[in-house]
């Protein structure tokens, strides 16, 4: 079965660390692009980071970028976000998405459950 | 940044009404936009993709259509389970960007 699996998330104090991780099974990560998207409480979809699997190119959200870091091990066919410098605007629940594509992008096919994030002093 | 709106944001339906959902790009995506269901707690599913292809599985009520700036989602005879709240999303150019849904209730 095809599957992402988030963990890592819980609450931290504005200005700490998380590093949420995103395991996935049935599939070999490393083919496909793949995404974070978060989505605060009672909020929309907001899309924050991508790594793209031929070269490890990521993007990022203006919101996160220079805070936020996208990374994978394909060893452990997982995807991982590093989070710096946590606001409260951070909190959300945040997901991780297989792209239907290996490269460009063809809509997200396959999500997780989600981790939730909350920043609060 | 493209920005993404849709209308309505909240439609009341009954089951077996026909239901169409609009969602407008700020500039032009091309046919680069896939529609989205989620239910509440629970991770978006992807319906459609490049704006008109039927994600597998999907059941064959749900259709898509546009190009360029202005897009459809429609269900052609809505069902209990198609309750939920539904996302276009343009993938055209980074940054990726979400609709902010149209909510989808029982009359």
């Amino acid at each position: 079965e095809v599957q992402l699996v988030e963990s890592g998330g819980g609450l931290e104090q504005p200005g700490r660390s998380l590093r949420l991780s995103c395991a996935a099974s049935g599939f070999t990560l490393n083919n496909y692009v793949m995404h974070w998207v978060r989505q605060a409480p009672g909020m929309g979809l907001e899309w924050v980071s991508s790594i793209r699997w031929n070269n490890g190119a990521t993007v990022y959200a203006d919101s996160v970028k220079g805070r936020f870091t996208i990374s994978r091990d394909n060893a452990k066919n997982s995807l991982y976000l590093q989070m710096n410098s946590l606001r409260a605007e951070d909190t959300a629940l945040y997901y991780c998405a297989k792209d239907k594509a290996g490269s460009g992008s063809s809509g997200f096919d396959i999500w997780g459950q989600g981790t939730m994030v909350t920043v609060s002093s | 940044d493209i920005q993404m709106t849709q209308s309505p944001s909240t439609l009341s339906a009954s089951v077996g009404d026909r239901v169409t959902i609009t969602c407008r790009a700020s500039q032009s995506v091309s046919s680069w936009l896939a529609w989205y269901q989620q239910k509440p707690g629970k991770a978006p599913k992807l319906l459609i993709y490049k704006a008109s292809n039927l994600e597998s599985g999907v059941p064959s009520r749900f259709s898509g259509s546009g190009s360029g700036t202005e897009f459809t989602l429609t269900v052609s005879s809505l069902q209990p389970d198609d309750f939920a709240t539904y996302y276009c999303q343009q993938y055209n150019s980074y940054p990726f960007t979400f609709g902010p849904g149209t909510k989808v209730d029982i009359k």
